[in-house]
């Protein structure tokens, strides 16, 4: 276990309001990213960070920004919450890039 | 075409079973390849993790790997009841990960 903490947990919200997940690590691992799950799709990257305030684009970026501002905290935002973005959100680490990642908990948002 | 297939199953074996998961994959370039366990409502947890081609073992769990023909399997031997979750393949290529849908395994008493 990386150590990975994820808040919330659960969350409801309303079509076009913002919201912020965020994503807390004690490992002092330099990469983390931001995936959603949803059924046959596996999981897709959302945003990845590879240090204190640089991130980059994944697969399914649209509609998500995020944010570093210390190694141990990584912030997935929607800044206009739609349906579509209804999913479960995992936060993951890992030392290097390509290296094995490691997954927190989860957070399952539903925006209705 | 996705980049990854993986075979959604949902698979249901008889404890003690030898269980064979599979993922094929079209990018050439990848070059990790991890092995997932998922329990619902859970993270993934890291099952394995190798580079190139060829096998690793750990315990009852074998990872092999053939980029010649983008196929990559682990196999269970002495299946257990808690075995039974969903087992996501995934590959990379420095920061680009890749995983499958994830196979349902269930492993019955």
């Amino acid at each position: 276990d990386a150590g990975i903490t994820q808040s919330p947990r659960h969350k409801v919200t309303e079509t076009g309001t913002p919201v912020t997940l965020r994503c807390h690590q004690t490992e002092n691992h330099r990469y983390m990213y931001w995936y959603r799950q949803d059924p046959g799709h596996g999981l897709r990257l959302i945003h990845y960070s590879y240090g204190v305030k640089d991130t980059d684009k994944g697969e399914v970026s649209d509609g998500y920004s995020v944010s570093r501002s210390k190694t141990e905290d990584f912030l997935l935002t929607l800044e206009s919450a739609t349906s579509s973005q209804t999913s479960v959100y995992f936060c993951a680490t890992s030392i290097q890039g390509g290296d094995e990642q490691y997954f927190g908990p989860g957070t399952r948002l539903t925006v209705t | 075409q996705k980049e990854v297939e993986q075979d959604p199953g949902p698979l249901s074996v008889p404890e003690g079973a030898i269980v064979s998961l599979n993922c094929t994959y079209s990018n050439s370039a990848f070059q990790y390849f991890m092995w997932y366990r998922q329990y619902s409502r859970k993270g993934p947890e890291l099952l394995m993790y190798t580079y190139s081609s060829g096998n690793k073992e750990d315990g009852r769990f074998t990872a092999q790997v053939d980029k010649s023909s983008k196929y990559i399997s682990l196999f269970i031997r002495d299946s257990q009841p808690s075995d039974s979750a969903t087992y996501l393949c995934a590959m990379s290529e420095d920061n680009d990960m890749r995983f499958g849908a994830g196979t349902r395994l269930t492993v019955k008493p």
